[in-house]
């Protein structure tokens, strides 16, 4: 088991360029959820999915757009990247059912100029 | 709105010391209560987690916690810190129910540097 794994693991980009980060999970999780970790901020949730085709809001979605078409990946996408969202991006899963915990992946840091 | 507070940003430790990292919480319901750790550049292990029954509860690498509800906290303990020990830990809350879909409230963070 790869168990959750993240592409691209760093990106430089120029501001108003696109990108799409790529979340792959290998244990049949239904939930998938997209972080930013910024210092002294902790974690904060940008989107989450609880299904193949589905999508919400978290605490900190504005420029960012989400999809799961497959059950196994959840995509995180900045479509006119700002350097307001250099960070570093964690995606996460975890099996539906009371009291289970998220598994992270290793993250991708990302760096807007 | 639900919030997660870790007092101390930074810690400092000799190594075979003991060690408490303090989180306190503030949820208007029965939560889910977790500790994760970072090492530098690797992503979140989970620690321990706490969801019914006894409150003082056991994780990996020796680490406990215990969960006082009415204190509204939840710190993490180690009676001997190793050198290995050192990174940063993450508290996060969640709550029970369906619609609350296992989204998880972060603490800020407490970075654990140990002396030798």
């Amino acid at each position: 088991n790869a168990g959750v794994t993240q592409t691209p693991k760093f990106r430089v980009l120029k501001t108003g360029q696109s990108m799409t980060l790529l979340c792959a999970q290998d244990m049949n999780h239904e939930y998938m959820y997209w972080y930013r970790q910024d210092p002294g901020m902790g974690l904060r949730l940008i989107h989450y999915s609880v299904g193949e085709g589905t999508t919400a809001k978290g605490e900190v979605p504005d420029g960012y757009n989400v999809s799961r078409l497959k059950k196994q990946n959840f995509l995180l996408g900045l479509e006119s990247a700002a350097p307001s969202q250099t960070s570093v991006y964690f995606c996460a899963s975890r099996p539906r059912g009371g009291g289970n915990e998220q598994f992270f992946g290793p993250g991708t840091r990302l760096t807007v100029l | 709105a639900q919030s997660v507070t870790q007092p101390d940003i930074h810690i400092t430790v000799s190594e075979g010391a003991s060690l408490e990292l303090r989180c306190n919480y503030s949820y208007g319901a029965t939560p889910y209560l977790f500790w994760y750790v970072q090492s530098p550049g690797q992503g979140l292990q989970l620690l321990l987690k706490y969801f019914s029954g006894d409150t003082l509860v056991q994780g990996i690498k020796g680490f406990e916690a215990e969960f006082k509800r009415s204190q509204s906290s939840f710190n993490l303990r180690k009676p001997s810190v190793h050198w290995s020990d050192a990174a940063e830990y993450f508290c996060a809350v969640g709550l029970a129910g369906g619609t609350s879909y296992g989204k998880l409230t972060f603490g800020q963070g407490t970075i654990l540097t140990v002396h030798p």
